[in-house]
């Protein structure tokens, strides 16, 4: 597609409730990241996938968020047993290849899902 | 590890005064960097980014960085500030550790522009 599209663009659900979060990263993007953004803070990275699998997962805060990606394309963040301090704005970013030498990789984000959790 | 500080978590301006945004960094590498905006209820989107190119990096809407190694400092600067300058500017580097691409944000800027 012509950008990055996340969708719900917003999730209002019920504490203990699972929440999936779709991302459809620009076609031919190999590289694809997700981020969260709390309120009043920076961007914390989560995961990223090179094709379909995730090399580094480092940033999921517990066992109860989990990604995956298929087809080398969408992607979805699933968050089990929501608590109300998951609440924030979930990022997508997607880039051609991850990581190039000469630094010119460049993600292109989505405009996010906002996540309410009550 | 890489890390990245604004300086300021608010910036206010007049319309037509010059804007200066503030980031410092910390890398074992040599970074790449870049400034991202983010209006109200739009996604990020680039403005610049260092590749260990050119030190004096022009970026979108009049915006421009200066790469100082020696101050290990990336602050973003305008000669004009616009009312559609106001915005949310993150200052981010990239992780080169495992060559991911992942990117570090720092907590951001807020910048007010006056009439």
């Amino acid at each position: 597609g012509a950008g990055v599209s996340q969708s719900p663009s917003n999730k209002v659900t019920e504490k203990g409730k699972d929440v999936e979060l779709r991302c459809d990263p620009i076609s031919g993007h190999t590289a694809l990241y997700w981020y969260r953004q709390s309120l009043g803070q920076g961007l914390e990275f989560l995961i990223y996938f090179q094709g379909n699998s995730a090399p580094d997962k480092s940033g999921l805060p517990s066992d109860r968020f989990s990604a995956e990606r298929t087809g080398g394309s969408v992607s979805t963040l699933t968050i089990q047993r929501t608590q109300q301090e998951d609440s924030a704005v979930y990022l997508c970013a997607s880039s051609l290849i991850a990581g190039a030498l000469s630094g010119a990789n460049v993600l292109t984000f989505g405009a996010g899902s906002r996540l309410t959790v009550l | 590890a890489q890390s990245v500080t604004q300086l300021d978590s608010h910036v206010s301006v007049s319309e037509g005064t010059p804007v200066l945004l503030r980031c410092n960094y910390s890398s074992s590498y040599s970074p790449s960097l870049f400034w991202y905006v983010q209006h109200p209820n739009k996604g990020l989107q680039l403005l610049l980014k260092y590749t260990s190119a050119a030190t004096l990096v022009k970026g979108i809407n009049g915006f421009e960085a200066e790469f100082k190694k020696s101050e290990t400092s990336f602050h973003l600067t305008k000669p004009s500030a616009h009312m559609s300058d106001a915005a949310e500017y993150f200052c981010v580097v990239s992780d080169r550790t495992g060559n991911t691409g992942k990117l570090i944000f720092g907590q951001g800027t807020t910048l007010q522009v006056k009439p």
